[in-house]
């Protein structure tokens, strides 16, 4: 099974400033044979389901603002907010969809500092 | 616009089985050919893939609870349901049923979520 790990646990980030959540997978979700990284973010509010932000690992859902941006590659992987907004501050989780069975992350609490 | 909906009990005794169902609307399951899943989250915690279920019928199943869960669809109803049996405490979460983003693929991150419901387990 493959294991994702993210950090920080936490992150306080001012109002406008850039935050940086990575995370790490135990193999590599990199599928060869398309040159895909098998690699979503999800986004989730107090009270509410997890919202898709990313797949592909760098692949913005649509709707998306485009202050949120993925990275990465094999196994390291990157959510960048570029420019905090209030309305920013959620749970984020990584999750791989390379092989069943699918994993999240632990998630990283974002908040406004 | 495509919805999901849970529904079912809100609370289950220890030993019995939880059975949620997820109602479908705005696109039809066995037109669509799309994967659906069932994802939990015990409150305050992170996320727990339990399985996924193709409209033709075909299971993935998490093996840590893989003994305990079938996942089944009825496409004459629009609805794909849960059934987790022998729960104890450890099952009390928020359990969310959802839709792979791409066409008649597997291996895709879930774009559709339902509200969640939460199932508590306890006497």
């Amino acid at each position: 099974d493959i294991v994702m790990t993210q950090s920080p646990d936490s992150l306080a980030v001012s109002l406008g400033g850039r935050a940086t959540i990575n995370c790490k997978s135990s193999q590599s979700v990199l599928y060869n044979s398309n040159n895909k990284n098998y690699l979503a973010w999800y986004q989730q509010k107090p009270g509410q389901p997890p919202k898709l932000l990313i797949y592909w690992a760098s692949t913005r859902e649509s709707g998306v603002p485009d202050r949120f941006s993925g990275s990465g590659s094999g196994t390291d992987f990157t959510l960048t907010i570029s420019s905090l907004q209030a309305e920013d501050v959620a749970v984020y989780y990584c999750q791989q969809y390379y092989s069943t069975p699918y994993s999240f992350g632990q998630g990283t609490k974002l908040e406004i500092k | 616009q495509l919805q999901l909906q849970e529904s079912g009990p809100g609370l289950v005794e220890p030993s019995e089985t939880l059975s949620l169902t997820c109602s479908v609307s705005g696109d039809s399951i066995s037109s669509s050919r799309y994967y659906w899943g069932w994802v939990r989250q015990p409150p305050g915690r992170g996320l727990e893939w339990i399985g996924t279920i193709f409209y033709s019928g075909n299971t993935y199943y998490n093996p840590s609870l893989k003994s305990r869960v079938t996942i089944s669809v009825d496409a004459s109803k629009n609805q794909f349901s849960l059934n987790l049996n022998s729960v104890t405490a450890a099952d009390t979460a928020f359990y969310y049923c959802a839709r792979v983003r791409e066409l008649a693929t597997l291996y895709d991150a879930f774009d559709i979520w339902g509200q969640g419901t939460l199932v508590t387990v306890s006497s």
